[in-house]
């Protein structure tokens, strides 16, 4: 199937630093990635849809001025978290579907996630 | 709205037992529902989709609209099926809506 990877897998920064996170298809053009966080013992919660070429579209009650996502190219969006702060810590999951192929079945491939501590 | 409910936050059963993980769903239109699987120390992927009717790892879901339900099931549950199940919903967007998650213990 197809590969989507994310960088870091762990980071731990000092409150008030910002933070990227990278998540890459690697071997097939995603038009869409979704970024999602997932909270200790919780669902995942969509944060945002990002849209290659085109700004983000954020989820109620997520701050898009906090959660920066930039999608320039088919192959990598980056989420930044900007002035973060230890209620940011989470764990940061980022999905992808493809250009063709699965796209149309709705499948979404997962990055291993980032896991964000902030002190 | 989508709203995707799974009642159980953990099922522990005995290998070789029966085994289904509950799920329902709210959506006026018509859902495309999923499961997907999060094995230990592992990322979240596809487990099966109800558009495919198909049985994945001896595991199939039917959609039943009238109850507005995608329960998983598997007649005899394996060691190796532990592991963290999300059902998910998509609806007319892109979105993809989990519900909280349940976690299978299979045990000896």
């Amino acid at each position: 199937g197809a590969v989507v990877s994310q960088h870091p897998s762990r980071v731990i920064c000092k409150s008030g630093t910002s933070v990227k996170i990278e998540c890459r298809s690697l071997d097939f053009q995603a038009t869409t990635m979704f970024w999602y966080r997932q909270f200790p013992k919780k669902s995942l919660m969509l944060m945002a849809t990002s849209n290659e070429g085109s700004k983000a579209t954020y989820e109620q009650g997520v701050e898009k001025d906090k959660f920066l996502i930039n999608h320039a190219s088919l192959t990598l969006s980056t989420l930044t978290v900007t002035s973060a702060h230890p209620e940011d810590s989470s764990f940061y999951i980022c999905s992808a579907r493809g250009l063709s192929g699965n796209a149309n079945t709705g499948e979404l491939f997962f990055g291993e996630g980032s896991r964000l501590t902030v002190l | 709205a989508q709203r995707v409910t799974q009642p159980e936050k953990l099922l522990s059963v005995f290998k070789g037992a029966p085994v289904e993980l509950k799920c329902n769903y709210s959506y006026s239109g018509s859902p495309e529902l999923f499961w997907y699987v999060q094995y230990s120390r592992q990322r979240l992927q596809l487990l099966l989709r109800h558009i495919s009717r198909e049985s994945i790892k001896g595991f199939t879901a039917d959609l039943n609209k009238g109850e507005t339900s995608f329960h998983l099931k598997k007649p005899f549950a394996q060691e190796e099926d532990s592991a963290m199940y999300y059902c998910a919903l998509k609806g007319g967007s892109e979105k993809l809506v989990f519900g909280k998650g349940t976690k299978l213990t299979v045990n000896p």
